[in-house]
């Protein structure tokens, strides 16, 4: 079956760093997806990784073992406005609808 | 329109009562697809769409159909409205490609049966 784990919640204080960590167990992988959703708003991208390594995208990274089924997302230099849901998805590479998501992590900033 | 948008943006329906959810994407992207998200549950696949003129279930496609006439609409239906469909549904689209799938979600229905 599709399995995906993630924090439920976590929360940091401003100005520091957090990793969210993301483990998949899935049929088919074609790259790991991380989304940011804010209450009542919608998912919106944040990063892709399909090749093991660390892709770099301004305060947040994302890292990718595809041997041990694990990402994790980094973010540096918390700021208020990054207290969200953090989503990770898997691409299936199938045509089932192609992405599997976690239930994602609530990261609360705190002054 | 930019992007994908969904109509209504929140709905208060009685039980028993047929609903359609609308989506529409002016992104020409192939697939399309519906989430709905339930606390603690996460997104979960009901239904998706490779192309027009195709459609397939997803996680929890019980009591939802769809359909693609076009590129850019997937309307959901729900025949029959239980409170178990109590949630916030998303549209989703991507351009489907085998090497790189984002996908762009639309901002979401809320839904309420009663």
């Amino acid at each position: 079956g599709q399995n995906i784990d993630q924090p439920t919640e976590m929360t940091a204080t401003e100005g520091a760093i957090v990793q969210i960590n993301c483990t998949y167990q899935t049929s088919g992988f074609n790259g790991l997806f991380w989304y940011q959703q804010h209450a009542g708003e919608a998912p919106t991208f944040l990063s892709y990784n399909v090749l093991d390594g660390l892709e770099e995208k301004g305060r947040f990274s994302s890292f990718l073992s595809r041997s041990k089924g694990y990402s994790y997302l980094l973010l540096k230099e918390l700021q208020m406005k990054d207290s969200a849901s953090y989503l990770c998805a898997v691409d299936r590479g199938s045509t089932l609808g192609r992405l599997y998501f976690g239930r994602g992590t609530q990261l609360t900033v705190w002054p | 329109i930019a992007g994908i948008t969904q109509a209504p943006t929140s709905q208060i329906l009685a039980a028993g009562r047929r609903m359609t959810l609308r989506c529409t994407q002016d992104m020409r992207h192939n697939a399309m697809y519906w989430y709905r998200q339930d606390l603690g549950l996460g997104l979960r696949l009901i239904h998706y769409s490779n192309t027009a003129g195709t459609t397939g279930k997803g996680e929890v496609p019980d009591g939802y159909s769809v359909s693609r006439a076009n590129t850019d609409d997937f309307p959901l239906t729900l025949a029959s409205a239980v409170p178990s469909q109590t949630s916030v549904y998303f549209c989703a689209s991507s351009p489907d490609r085998v090497s790189y799938n984002e996908q762009f979600f639309g901002p979401g229905t809320r839904l309420t049966v009663l």
